[in-house]
């Protein structure tokens, strides 16, 4: 099955470093993948959709300038956390649509593993 | 305001139970999928639904989409120890993004 791989798995900072996180589809290609965080015990929130060679799309409230995403190919984005603070601990999950798998109304979303982000 | 709920927010049953739970909204997907995430991981995708009725069954599960599409549910027969996670389920309303509810989380005790 499709695979979306994760880096890194868990990633301890400290306040006003950069972090950088990868995903990456192994197996197909991805013209969007879409970057979610998840605090415990709730639910995913969808922070912005990231697209092959344009722009990315931020969810209301996220800052865009403040959580950098790139998406330079069909199989890698980069989730960027600038200048971090304690409150943007979090698990940041990322997941993408095989663009050669279903239609536009059931096309499966592969989800990575997830990074555990610490910012002490 | 959650444009997806779910209940119950946390469930604990006995080996052997059947149980069911549900996603409600006051919008109307285009498609409705469930997922299960373990502590630590990403979720996996059960199932996609598509058409209002639809029944769609994955060995014990049993996933319904509402005849509005504005509702689903997830039925276990004879849970096991196996089934404990964080059950979520995601609608898309339009284009390629999808809202997640808050989540179930079951417990199946041995």
């Amino acid at each position: 099955g499709a695979v979306v791989s994760q880096h890194p798995s868990w990633v301890i900072c400290k306040s006003g470093t950069s972090v950088k996180i990868e995903c990456r589809s192994l197996d197909f290609q991805a013209t969007t993948m879409f970057w979610y965080r998840q605090f415990p015990k709730q639910s995913l929130m969808l922070m912005a959709t990231s697209n092959e060679g344009s722009k990315a799309t931020y969810e209301q409230g996220v800052e865009k300038d403040k959580f950098l995403i790139n998406h330079a190919s069909l199989t890698l984005s980069t989730l960027t956390v600038t200048s971090a603070h304690p409150e943007d601990s979090s698990f940041y999950i990322c997941s993408a649509r095989d663009m050669f798998q279903g239609s536009s109304y059931n096309s499966p979303l592969h989800f990575g593993n997830g990074t555990r982000l610490t910012v002490t | 305001t959650q444009l997806l709920e779910q209940s119950p927010q946390f469930l604990s049953i006995q080996e052997g139970e059947n149980l069911t739970v549900y996603c409600n909204s006051s919008s109307v997907f285009s498609s409705l999928q469930w997922y299960r995430q373990e502590p630590g991981e990403g979720p996996v995708l059960l199932v996609t639904v598509v058409t209002g009725g639809e029944v769609k069954k994955l060995k014990r599960l049993t996933f319904q989409f509402g005849d509005a599409r504005k509702d689903s549910s997830l039925h276990i027969t004879a849970a096991q120890p196996g089934d404990t996670g964080l059950y979520l389920c995601a609608g898309r309303r339009g284009g390629q993004s999808f809202v997640f509810g808050p989540g179930t989380r079951l417990s199946v005790l041995p």
